[in-house]
C-alpha cells in the first residue's frame, strides 16, 4: 500500500532563518505532489504542485520555492522566514486522473 | 472556472442528532467530488467520493450524493457521535487537470 511521509512533525524556526520540510511517498511511482498551507483558519491554500522530477508549478508567488529531486519525493524551502509563513504545511499525493489526493500528517511551523 | 462552495460554520450538534452540510460545485466538464476530514491536529483524510452524477459515497455511517442538477454534493449523517467532531471539507477534481478545488472546510463540534 501507499504512504505518505512528512517532517518535521513541528518547527520553531526565528525569522531570517532557512527552512526545509521534506515529503516522502512509498509504493507508488510518478506521482502528482503538492504543497498547501494552512493558516490560522481551515482553508487550504495551494502552494505548489509537481506532475514530475524537476517540474513544479507555482500558485502563490512569494519568499518559498519548491523542488523534486526524486520521483517520490517533494521539499518545500525558504531562504529567509517570515512571520507571515508560519501555519501548517501539508503534503499530499495523488496519481493523474481524478483519483483522490491523500494527505501527509502536516508541519506546523511557527516563526518567532 | 472550477469552485466549491461549503455551509458556513461552526455547527454544534447534540450527540445522535442529524448531519446536514451543504456543498455546492462550479466545474466544467464532469468533475469528481470528494469529502475529506480533518481531525485536530492532523492532516486531511478522504471520507468519501463519487465520479459521476448519482453516484453515492459512503463511509462511517456517512453519505452524499452528486446531484448534476442541483450541482450539489452534499454530506449527511444519520446520528453523530462525538467522535465525528472535525472539519469537513468538499473538494472536486477533473479527470483532465492536475488541481484539486476545496471548499473553506466547515467546523463540526458534537456535544454529548
Amino acid at each position: 500500500s501507499q504512504t505518505i511521509h512528512q517532517w518535521p512533525a513541528t518547527l520553531v524556526q526565528p525569522v531570517g532563518s532557512p527552512l526545509s520540510l521534506e515529503c516522502t511517498v512509498e509504493g507508488t511511482s510518478n506521482p502528482n505532489l503538492y504543497w498547501y498551507r494552512q493558516a490560522a483558519g481551515r482553508g487550504l491554500q495551494l502552494l505548489f504542485y509537481s506532475v514530475g522530477i524537476g517540474q513544479i508549478s507555482s500558485e502563490v508567488p512569494q519568499n518559498l520555492s519548491a523542488s523534486r529531486p526524486q520521483d517520490r519525493q517533494f521539499i518545500l524551502s525558504s531562504k529567509k522566514l517570515l512571520l507571515s509563513d508560519s501555519g501548517f504545511y501539508l503534503c499530499a499525493w495523488r496519481k493523474a486522473g481524478d483519483s483522490p489526493l491523500h494527505f501527509g500528517n502536516g508541519t506546523r511551523l511557527t516563526v518567532t | 472556472g472550477n469552485s466549491v462552495t461549503q455551509m458556513e460554520g461552526p455547527v454544534t450538534l447534540s450527540e445522535e442528532a442529524f448531519l446536514t452540510i451543504n456543498c455546492t460545485y462550479t466545474a466544467t466538464g464532469y468533475p469528481s467530488l470528494f469529502w475529506y476530514v480533518q481531525y485536530p491536529g492532523e492532516g486531511l483524510q478522504l471520507l468519501l467520493k463519487a465520479t459521476k452524477a448519482d453516484d453515492k459515497g459512503s463511509n462511517k455511517g456517512f453519505e452524499a450524493t452528486y446531484r448534476k442538477e442541483t450541482t450539489s454534493f452534499h454530506l449527511e449523517k444519520g446520528s453523530v457521535q462525538v467522535s465525528d467532531s472535525a472539519v469537513y471539507f468538499c473538494a472536486l477534481t477533473r479527470v483532465t487537470g492536475n488541481q484539486f478545488y476545496f471548499g473553506t472546510g466547515t467546523s463540526l463540534t458534537v456535544i454529548p
